[in-house]
C-alpha cells in the first residue's frame, strides 16, 4: 500500500509570507502528527490531529496551525514566515491517537525561508 | 519536560556489530522505540519495546531494555554499508507524545 505522501517536498520562501504544507496519510490512518526537525533542536512536535480534531498540540507560536479533512489527509500553515522555520517539516500517520505502535513517517518537506 | 539523550556519532567496520546507546528520563516511560532515517528520507520504524521487557530480538537487530538504569540500546550485527544512517530513539510514556532523541549518525567503513 502506498507509504505517507507529503507535498511539495522542496519550497523556498520569503520572509513574512505564508505557506501550506500537504501530508496524506496511509490508507486507513486516521491519525496525523507534525514534527519539526532542524539539526539544533532534533525533532520537536507540532501537533497531531484525529477524527478531524486537533487532539494533541506542541510549544510552537499560534503562527503554526492545522487541519485536518474528512479523508483525513491533514494540512500544516505556517504565517508570517521567519529564517528560524527553515526545517524539514516531517508528517507521521497512525492508526489511531496517541498510538503505542509507533509512526509511519512521509519523506518530509525541506522549507528554506530567505 | 521529559529528555531523549544519544551519542551522536557511531563508527563501525563492515561486518562488526554496532551498538548505539540512548538514555530517558520519563520513569513513565511504557513504550521504547528505534526508528531509522536515510538521507533524503523520513524516519522508518526499525521496532519497539514494551518497559516490561528486557530484550527484543529481531534478525540482526537486538533491542536492550534496562529499566533501572533507563538505558536503551540497539545492536545491529553483521553491519554492512546499507546501515549507515542516522537512528534515533523515542519514548513514549505518560505524556503520549512520544520524545525522540537527537539521534546517532551510524557511518560504516569498508
Amino acid at each position: 500500500k502506498a507509504g505517507v505522501t507529503q507535498t511539495p517536498r522542496y519550497l523556498i520562501k520569503t520572509r513574512g509570507q505564508q505557506v501550506t504544507l500537504s501530508c496524506s496519510p496511509i490508507s486507513g490512518h486516521r491519525s496525523v502528527s507534525w514534527y519539526q526537525q532542524t539539526p539544533g533542536q532534533g525533532l520537536q512536535f507540532l501537533f497531531e490531529y484525529f477524527s478531524e480534531t486537533q487532539r494533541n498540540k506542541g510549544n510552537f507560536p499560534g503562527r503554526f496551525s492545522g487541519r485536518q479533512f474528512s479523508n483525513s489527509r491533514s494540512e500544516m500553515n505556517v504565517s508570517t514566515l521567519e529564517l528560524g522555520d527553515s526545517a524539514l517539516y516531517l508528517c507521521a500517520s497512525s492508526l489511531e491517537t496517541q498510538t503505542s505502535y509507533g509512526y509511519t513517517f512521509g519523506s518530509g518537506t525541506r522549507l528554506t525561508v530567505v | 519536560g521529559e529528555d531523549v539523550e544519544q551519542s551522536l556519532f557511531l563508527s563501525v567496520r563492515e561486518g562488526d556489530s554496532s551498538v548505539i546507546n540512548c538514555t530517558y528520563t520519563d520513569s513513565s516511560s511504557t513504550y521504547l522505540y528505534w526508528y531509522k532515517q536515510e538521507p533524503g528520507a523520513g524516519l522508518q520504524l526499525l521496532t519497539y519495546i514494551f518497559s516490561n521487557m528486557d530484550m527484543k530480538q529481531d534478525q540482526r537487530l537486538t533491542v536492550l531494555l534496562n529499566k533501572k538504569d533507563k538505558h536503551l540500546s540497539l545492536r545491529i550485527a553483521d553491519t554492512q554499508t546499507g546501515d549507515s544512517a542516522i537512528y534515533f530513539c523515542a519514548e513514549k510514556g505518560g505524556s503520549y507524545i512520544p520524545t525522540f532523541g537527537r539521534g546517532t549518525s551510524l557511518i560504516v567503513h569498508p
